[in-house]
């Protein structure tokens, strides 16, 4: 079954520097690919997502990911993270055909002054 | 433009009870898909609903069962609550029932079991 691994449990990065989170998903197939963000007592909002072609996607509030397949990974990237970026983030597969998204354990992120 | 609307927002009940829970879609979303999310955990799929069916069923037992209705609103349901039932139950609705249709999310109904 495929799976979605999110090595990271905690992140905690200074405001203003970079950030890239890891995904690393488990499928014989290429998935389609996203990333979610949950600030607490609130639903997931879509980040981003990838379906095929260009392999770095731009999604929204300035994030980005790239996905390379001999890797199987699907890295969220920032390049200068705000105050208002600490949420936790969670990295997300479909496969092909299939409706349920599989969901990472997901990465909790820290944004300090 | 309504996104996904669930209610209610939070509900406490004892071990043994039954409960339902209501997720309307985004607007122009036919299909509702529900995830339960305990604590410190991702969202695991319980089942999704197209066209008033099940279309596929995630790891749950038949405790868990649901319904879509005309208007493309759903209804979870629970028997026999177990304190492990005990999360965070998020519905998420897309069009046409395709993978390659982002799902939406709700702020979900926090169900807590004493």
């Amino acid at each position: 079954a495929q799976s979605v691994t999110q090595p990271d449990i905690h992140i905690t990065v200074s405001e203003g520097a970079s950030l890239e989170l890891r995904c690393n998903y488990s499928y014989g197939a290429t998935p389609y690919l996203f990333w979610y963000v949950q600030s607490p007592g609130q639903g997931l909002q879509l980040l981003l997502k990838y379906f095929s072609g260009d392999t770095l996607v731009q999604g929204i509030k300035g994030f980005e990911a790239e996905f390379k397949r001999s890797q199987s990974s699907f890295n969220l990237r920032k390049p200068s993270v705000h105050w208002s970026d600490a949420a936790e983030y969670f990295c997300a597969v479909i496969v092909l055909y299939g409706n349920k998204l599989v969901f990472g354990a997901g990465t909790i992120l820290r944004v300090k002054s | 433009d309504a996104g996904v609307t669930q209610s209610p927002t939070h509900l406490i009940k004892t071990r043994g009870q039954q409960v339902t829970l209501r997720c309307s879609p985004k607007s122009g979303h036919d299909t509702v898909s529900w995830y339960q999310q305990a604590l410190g955990q991702g969202p695991q799929f319980i089942f999704q609903y197209y066209e008033e069916e099940e279309r596929q069923r995630g790891n749950f037992p038949d405790r868990f069962s649901g319904h879509q209705f005309p208007n493309y609103s759903s209804e979870l349901n629970v028997n026999a609550l177990l304190l492990g039932d005990s999360a965070l139950y998020l519905c998420a609705s897309s069009l046409g029932g395709d993978s390659n249709q982002p799902q939406h999310f709700g702020d979900g109904t926090r169900l807590s079991i004493l």
